[in-house]
């Protein structure tokens, strides 16, 4: 079994730009959540995703979006890159929505904004 | 809205000792609450969960927890530390019905041999 996998592993951007980051579900999971941790703090919750609709969004701007897909890969987009958008970015997979089901974390893909 | 509260940012140890590691919560609501470890350059793995029932749960690894809802607490402890242990922890809380969680700022624990 595959567990969830996070590309690429790091990125540098510059402000202003935007940027794409992936995420592949542990198979059979159909809901995905993105969270945002800075150096040094716990994670954010950004959204969560079930069956390709936004199912619940944590307090971050509409320049943060995401994707989920059929097969249930999905993709977090941040357009106009800020500073503090620095931080490593954490996306998990549950078998099903709602918080008791257990979120499978992937390593996660760190982002240095400049 | 929910917050959780590591009031203790590292933990020195030594192996073997007993450890207790610190979270309180605040929710007007009824919530779920978690315990999650994170080693480096890896994600998070889930220790163990509270979703009602006994107020002692028993997670992986051999920590376990208690859930004090008078004192809206969730400390997480283990009887003997090894080495392995040394990682970074993070307490997280949710409440029903609500796919939004809350995670504290983290307990780095540090077992010395």
């Amino acid at each position: 079994e595959t567990g969830v996998t996070q590309s690429p592993t790091h990125l540098i951007k510059t402000r202003g730009q935007q940027v794409t980051l992936r995420c592949s579900s542990q198979s059979g999971h159909n809901t995905v959540s993105w969270y945002q941790q800075a150096l040094g703090q716990g994670p954010q919750f950004i959204f969560q995703y079930y069956r390709e609709e936004e199912n619940g969004r944590g307090n971050f701007p509409p320049r943060f979006s995401g994707l989920q897909f059929p097969n249930y890969s999905s993709e977090l987009n941040v357009n106009a890159l800020e500073l503090d958008d620095s931080a490593l970015y954490l996306c998990a997979s549950s078998p099903e929505q709602g918080v008791a089901y257990e979120q499978y974390f992937g390593p996660g893909t760190r982002l240095t904004v400049t | 809205a929910q917050s959780v509260t590591q009031l203790d940012s590292q933990v020195p140890v030594f192996e073997e000792a007993p450890v207790e590691l610190r979270c309180n919560y605040s929710s007007s609501v009824s919530v779920y609450l978690f315990w999650y470890v994170q080693y480096p350059n890896q994600g998070l793995q889930l220790l163990l969960k509270y979703l009602s029932g006994s107020t002692l749960v028993k997670g992986i690894n051999g920590f376990e927890a208690e859930f004090n809802k008078s004192q809206t607490s969730f400390h997480l402890r283990k009887p003997s530390v090894h080495i392995s242990d040394t990682a970074e922890y993070f307490c997280a809380v949710s409440a029903y019905n609500f796919n939004k969680f809350y995670f504290g700022s983290g307990t780095k624990l540090n077992v010395k041999p």
